[in-house]
């Protein structure tokens, strides 16, 4: 029983490369989103799911897209990244009602 | 104002003491609450769900203000191991875009 897993765990990127980044979870958990940590600014919505199909925008989308094609899995994609994508990402999963929420080990992205 | 505040400290404190930190909400309508530990370059993990009667565990003691809007930990006996940042959670709706996350509490624990 793996939780919550992100790959990868570190990438470096030049300024309008693309990349995804893959959350995958075996909880059987209906929602799931993707967050960015800066300092100072605390955890930040970018995208979220609330069940395979299904994805909606949090507070911070824009320069983000997100797919939920698999129940397990969310994927957090970069079209074409800016050094202001520098951040670490972390993946969460929920259940619903008064549960928490449980969180990826997280990916420390720099763009140069 | 915004929607979960906490004092981002740092919070110095000599190992033995008891620390306390308070965190305030914004929604009313605020339905769970949660104290969650994030240690340095890890992520986040609960560490105690907030009940409106209060709850203990072990050392750690949280408590509910409904009428006041605020969320409290209270660590007793602090270890080294408690350095950390403290996350307030909140529940605002039981909803599907999840929680709200205050900015952290900086707890330093000193020898």
């Amino acid at each position: 029983n793996a939780g919550v897993t992100q790959t990868p765990k570190f990438r470096v990127l030049k300024t309008g490369q693309s990349m995804t980044l893959l959350c995958a979870q075996d909880m059987n958990h209906e929602y799931m989103y993707w967050y960015r940590q800066d300092p100072g600014m605390g955890l930040r919505l970018i995208h979220y799911s609330v069940g395979e199909g299904t994805t909606a925008k949090g507070e911070v989308p824009d320069g983000y897209n997100v797919s939920r094609l698999k129940k397990q899995n969310f994927l957090l994609g970069l079209e074409s990244a800016a050094p202001s994508q520098t951040s670490v990402y972390f993946c969460a999963t929920f259940s619903g009602g008064a549960e928490t929420q449980y969180f990826g080990p997280g990916t420390r992205l720099l763009v140069l | 104002r915004k929607e979960v505040e906490q004092d981002p400290g740092p919070f110095n404190v000599p190992e033995g003491a008891t620390v306390a930190f308070n965190c305030t909400y914004s929604n009313s309508a605020s339905q769970s609450f949660f104290w969650y530990r994030q240690d340095c370059r890890k992520e986040p993990k609960l560490l105690m769900s907030v009940y409106s009667s209060g709850n203990e565990d072990g050392r750690f003691t949280a408590q509910l203000n409904r009428a006041s809007q605020y969320i409290s930990l209270l660590i007793r006996d602090s270890k080294l191991s408690d350095s950390a940042t403290y996350l307030c959670v909140v529940n605002r709706r039981g909803g599907a875009d999840g929680l709200t996350f205050g900015k952290g509490t900086h707890l330093i624990i000193q020898p």
